[in-house]
């Protein structure tokens, strides 16, 4: 039973224009999310985080959106580049030690020049 | 970029045979990770180390262990490795483990044939 989904395996967007990648969480225990990022043949580097404190995080081109009630979070990115074409990750974890995280299967963004 | 190496990079190796990955940090953090990649599930915690001797598993821990003995050096082992074992591992480095982000090391792409 996946805890974090990610229902989008691959996203088209033109450049300039806004991406938005979406998740889905089932455990109302995670109160941290994060937003990971993966390049072919390179780890995952961290994007963008929020505490469940917040609905809302921006840094730059990215602002993350949670929405606690619905259990889903969104990554909104503006504008679209073609270097931001890569697999995005979004990953949650619970408060307490060690901070293990749970992520979704992925989503697969391409954005046209 | 976080100080995080991984060795070996690439292996190809045989069913039952053991085998060794070393995650290697230069930044002194607490908490270290192992993670597996594949298609559709996204990144799996294996086990997790919380300081050196100090370990516990993850979410897809059968048929792997792990040491650390030293704060720099978290070892994965494979002790008869089968072919479900063929993935991408990954480790990630966290200063605390409570708020801190894990930032990942650069990947190991195992085969098993």
């Amino acid at each position: 039973d996946q805890q974090v989904k990610q229902n989008s395996p691959s996203l088209s967007v033109q450049e300039g224009r806004i991406s938005i990648l979406n998740c889905d969480y089932t455990n109302s225990m995670f109160d941290y999310f994060l937003w990971y990022k993966k390049y072919p043949a390179e780890g995952p580097t961290f994007l963008i985080s929020i505490s469940s404190i917040k609905d809302k995080n921006e840094d730059g081109r990215f602002t993350v959106f949670l929405n606690k009630s619905a259990k889903h979070l969104s990554l909104h990115i503006v504008p679209s580049q073609p270097g931001d074409s890569a697999v995005y990750f979004c990953a949650a974890s619970v408060s307490g030690s060690a901070r293990q995280l749970t992520f979704g299967s992925g989503t697969q963004l391409t954005v046209l020049p | 970029d976080a100080g995080i190496t991984q060795s070996p990079r690439h292996k190809v190796t045989e069913t039952g045979t053991p085998v060794t990955l070393r995650c290697h940090q230069t930044e002194n953090h607490r908490y270290m990770y192992w993670y597996r990649q594949d298609p559709g599930h996204g990144l799996r915690l294996i086990h997790y180390s919380y300081g050196v001797k100090d370990t516990d598993k993850g979410e897809v821990s059968d048929g792997y262990s792990v040491s650390r003995s030293k704060t720099e050096d978290f070892l994965l082992t494979l002790e008869s490795a089968t072919s479900s074992q063929t993935s991408v591992y990954f480790c990630a480095i966290s200063e605390t483990g409570f708020t801190d982000t894990q930032y990942f090391g650069p990947g190991t792409r195992l085969t098993v044939l």
